[in-house]
Order: C-alpha cells, then sequence, then structure tokens
C-alpha cells in the first residue's frame, strides 16, 4: 500500500458543471477525511467517515456538495453546479487511530471552475 | 480543539537550526501537540508529536515546556527542501473531544541558500 490516493491530481471545469473526485485510503484506516485549501489558508475540515458512517459534516459543506463511502473502502467527494468559488485544493486524509495521530493525507486535487 | 498561535513565516539558510515556537494557551490535560508539514501541491505530513518535555524523531525535535502552554518545533540544520509551511495543532488522541485536525495558516519557513 502506497498510501492515500486521489484521482484526478487536476480538474478544469466550467462553472455549472457537475465534477466528481475520487480518494482510496490506506486499506486498513477505517477512517476518511475530505479537506479543502485555498491559496495561503491552511486545510479545512469538510466531513469525515469511519468506515461507511458519514459521522461529521462542515457547514462549510453546502448542499451542493455530497461525499460518499460505500463499504468503508473508497471516498467520492461530488460538487453540484460548481461555482468559481469552488476553486481549491481538495484533500482526502485517512487514519486509524482516533484524535489528532498519524493522519495520511493524499497529495489533492486541485480543482479550478472557469 | 485549543487554538494555536504560531508566526506566519520565518527565514533561515542553509545548515542553521530552526526553532518555530507555537503557543497554545488553552492547552487541555488529555490534549497532545502535533506538527504537520506541507510542500506546496501536497498534503500534509505528519512530523512529530509529543505530550511534555522533549520529543525526538529522524526529523526534528519537539521541546514542551512543564505548563504545556506553548511548544517548540526545532529543525537541526535546515536544507533548501526544508521550505514548507509547518502546521501546530493540539488535540487528545483519543477522539473524546477531537474527532478531526484543525488547521490554521501555519508558519512558511522559507530556507535560502
Amino acid at each position: 500500500d502506497t498510501g492515500v490516493s486521489q484521482d484526478p491530481r487536476h480538474k478544469i471545469t466550467k462553472r455549472g458543471q457537475n465534477v466528481t473526485f475520487r480518494c482510496d485510503p490506506i486499506s486498513e484506516h477505517n477512517r476518511l477525511y475530505w479537506y479543502r485549501q485555498t491559496l495561503g489558508q491552511g486545510p479545512e475540515f469538510l466531513t469525515y467517515f469511519q468506515n461507511e458512517a458519514q459521522l461529521e459534516k462542515s457547514r462549510l459543506l453546502s448542499d451542493r456538495f455530497s461525499a460518499e463511502r460505500p463499504k468503508g473502502s473508497f471516498s467520492t467527494l461530488e460538487i453540484q453546479r460548481t461555482e468559481q468559488g469552488d476553486s481549491a485544493m481538495y484533500l482526502c486524509a485517512s487514519s486509524l487511530a482516533m484524535g489528532v495521530y498519524g493522519y495520511t493525507f493524499g497529495s489533492g486535487t486541485r480543482l479550478t471552475v472557469v | 480543539l485549543a487554538k494555536t498561535t504560531q508566526p506566519i513565516s520565518m527565514d533561515s539558510y542553509e545548515g542553521q537550526e530552526v526553532n518555530i515556537t507555537c503557543s497554545h494557551n488553552n492547552i487541555a490535560t488529555n490534549d497532545y501537540i502535533t506538527w504537520y508539514q506541507q510542500f506546496p501541491s501536497q498534503g500534509p505530513r505528519f512530523i512529530i508529536q509529543g505530550y511534555k518535555t522533549k520529543v525526538t524523531n529522524e526529523v526534528a525535535s519537539l521541546f514542551i515546556p512543564a505548563d504545556r502552554k506553548s511548544s517548540t518545533l526545532s529543525l537541526p540544520r535546515v536544507s533548501l527542501s526544508d521550505t514548507a509551511v509547518y502546521y501546530c495543532l493540539v488535540g487528545d488522541n483519543y477522539g473524546g473531544a477531537t474527532n478531526k485536525l484543525i488547521f490554521g495558516t501555519g508558519t512558511l519557513l522559507a530556507v535560502q541558500p
């Protein structure tokens, strides 16, 4: 297992289109997180899963955003009707332990909405 | 999650030791202090974690005074490749009050030749 994989690495889309990102966590990690990061800011928490259950969603996650983790393995993050303000790096992380220790992040998907 | 305060940026030269201090006045008894490193276009990477006194690994050292209201990340003999953003976070390892990492803006360390 080589770590957390995210696909695609880059995505350019027109405003109003839908986009979907995929995250493959480290296989034995039962927790999976999505973050969003804009230039000059630290990553902002969006949502997290423990196995297949989505346990928390940030208020940043508007109705246009949806995340799934079927069967507790890979996860997808979908953004509907994209807006220019959605342009950001979307990061996925996974962990085995609870709390702040031992998160492994992927390299992210950079979304540009034109 | 206890709020942390750290400098926005620091400059250094190759071969110097760099110390980045983080203050966390409201740290809770169960909280650990964790540092992550982030290079451009990559996700953050775990560097080191500690609870009290001193922790050292192959990458860095972490110094935590007795009152635990601050901590210092020490990077020995930095190189150009240490140019990155460094984040200080506090939270417990048991998932009690902490279900996720909460990042601040971090410290941008710029290492020059």
